[in-house]
């Protein structure tokens, strides 16, 4: 799992709560990433930041919100406006130049929502 | 745009045995492809990437990879298979940062292998 964790590794919440994921890397990495992952859809990008301040969304960004003030932070808040919520989330990181595009992954924070 | 299809759910290997799992990419120009691992409840694992160059890619725990531009394959492969490869596995593209330079990776849906004693 590199140097990136994540936690807390199991989180459970009531429905209508926003919840933070917490993300840190210390792999000087530019760019960070979180993810959801569902039984048989693979992962799916939720946001995205290349630089310290700024962030994109990705495919399925409704619902959730995220900062980036630190480099080495990328806290994730799933918000209440989240249909389904329930999910494992992933972060990850990786360079924006060099030779070496891949994305190191955390070990995964699993959402429960009753 | 790109996408990226794992058309096995599943595959079974007995230990021993090669195993093959298979990936298809659709993408514009040249991409960068790569491979993960997961085991359960787990992060992805990078396995091996292809950039540009010889068409096998050798990877992490024995596993290679080969890239077919006319085919628009990336079958991930290992020439025996143990227990402790069970896991399931994901084929990921980007596109080559002078198309975009955001990083987006799409994953396929994933191959579950189980290899079996």
């Amino acid at each position: 799992d590199g140097g990136i964790t994540q936690s807390p590794k199991y989180l459970f919440r009531k429905e209508g709560q926003n919840v933070t994921l917490s993300c840190e890397q210390n792999l000087n990495h530019d760019a960070m990433y979180w993810y959801r992952q569902d039984p048989g859809q693979g992962l799916r990008l939720i946001y995205y930041s290349q630089i310290v301040n700024d962030f994109q969304k990705g495919d399925i960004a409704e619902g959730y919100s995220v900062s980036r003030e630190k480099k080495e932070s990328f806290p994730l808040t799933v918000t209440s406006a989240q249909k389904n919520p329930t999910a494992f989330y992933l972060c990850a990181s990786s360079r924006t130049s060099g030779p070496s595009y891949e994305q190191y992954f955390g070990p995964g924070t699993r959402l429960t929502v009753t | 745009a790109q996408s990226v299809a794992q058309p096995e759910d599943q595959v079974n290997v007995a230990e021993g045995n090669p195993l093959t799992v298979k990936c298809t990419y659709s993408v514009s120009g040249n991409p960068y492809l790569f491979w993960y691992v997961q085991y359960p409840n787990r992060g992805l694992q990078f396995l091996l990437k292809y950039i540009t160059g010889d068409n096998l890619v050798k990877g992490s725990y024995g596993f290679e990879a080969e890239f077919n531009k006319s085919q628009t394959s990336f079958h991930l492969k290992k020439p025996s298979a143990l227990v402790s490869d069970s896991a399931l596995y994901f084929c990921a593209v980007r596109d080559p940062p002078e198309r975009s330079n955001t990083g987006k990776l799409i994953f396929g849906q994933g191959t579950t292998l189980q290899v079996k004693p």
